[in-house]
């Protein structure tokens, strides 16, 4: 699990607070994802960033806002967030026009 | 636009047993399937993939899966269940042109008792 890390692990926000997520990937690839993971739901794709540049927006809140500075690091940006945000957050890499997608471990969000 | 239906939430096998977790997939074009595993607080893991070629594939941890095109399946299996495959399991598809992007199944939970 190396290849994608992922911090912090765990955050607990009040729904005013402002903080941010962050993933890293030493892989050497040019693609990287967020998803979301709630519980007994299919894994929610909520960006993708292909080279930097973002392709995919899957109609998410404007309270998550993404950032990809560079191949290797990929961030989440929260604000205002709202208790139904809670889920397990999980970042991915891969080759741009690749198949496997390598995972890291997910940050575990509450939000209170 | 692409789905993928995974049945059962939570498959029990006896340890030394053989497992089956089923997978049916919906998409436009040839589908690329995967199959990744999760193990308690920790990310997903790559188990095995199905690009082209034999309908049966191997992968990592003695696990392979059958490409069924006709009944649009692509059921993970074992011969051997161990207690330490006990994990969430995910199946995954993408067509093989256009939107690269996967699409997940809901997981389903195997638990392999001793």
């Amino acid at each position: 699990e190396t290849g994608v890390t992922q911090t912090p692990r765990h955050l607990v926000m009040g729904m005013t607070n402002k903080k941010s997520l962050k993933c890293e990937q030493h892989l050497g690839h040019n693609a990287m994802y967020w998803y979301k993971q709630s519980a007994k739901k299919p894994l929610e794709l909520m960006f993708v960033y292909s080279l930097e540049e973002r392709v995919e927006n899957n109609s998410v809140p404007s309270r998550f806002s993404p950032e990809c500075p560079n191949s290797s690091h990929l961030f989440l940006h929260l604000h205002t967030l709202q208790p139904e945000d809670s889920a397990l957050y999980l970042c991915a890499s891969s080759q741009r026009g690749g198949n496997e997608q390598y995972f890291g471990p997910g940050t575990r969000l509450t939000v209170t | 636009a692409q789905s993928v239906a995974q049945p059962e939430d939570q498959v029990n096998v006896a340890e030394g047993n053989p497992l089956t977790v089923k997978c049916t997939y919906s998409v436009s074009g040839n589908p690329y399937l995967f199959w990744y595993v999760q193990y308690p607080n920790r990310g997903l893991q790559f188990l095995l993939k199905y690009i082209t070629g034999d309908n049966l594939v191997k992968g990592s941890y003695g696990f392979e899966a059958e490409f069924n095109k006709s009944q649009t399946s692509f059921h993970l299996k074992k011969p051997s269940a161990l207690v330490s495959d006990s994990a969430l399991y995910f199946c995954a598809v993408r067509p093989d042109t256009g939107r690269r992007a996967l699409t997940f199944g809901s997981g389903t939970r195997l638990q392999v008792q001793p």
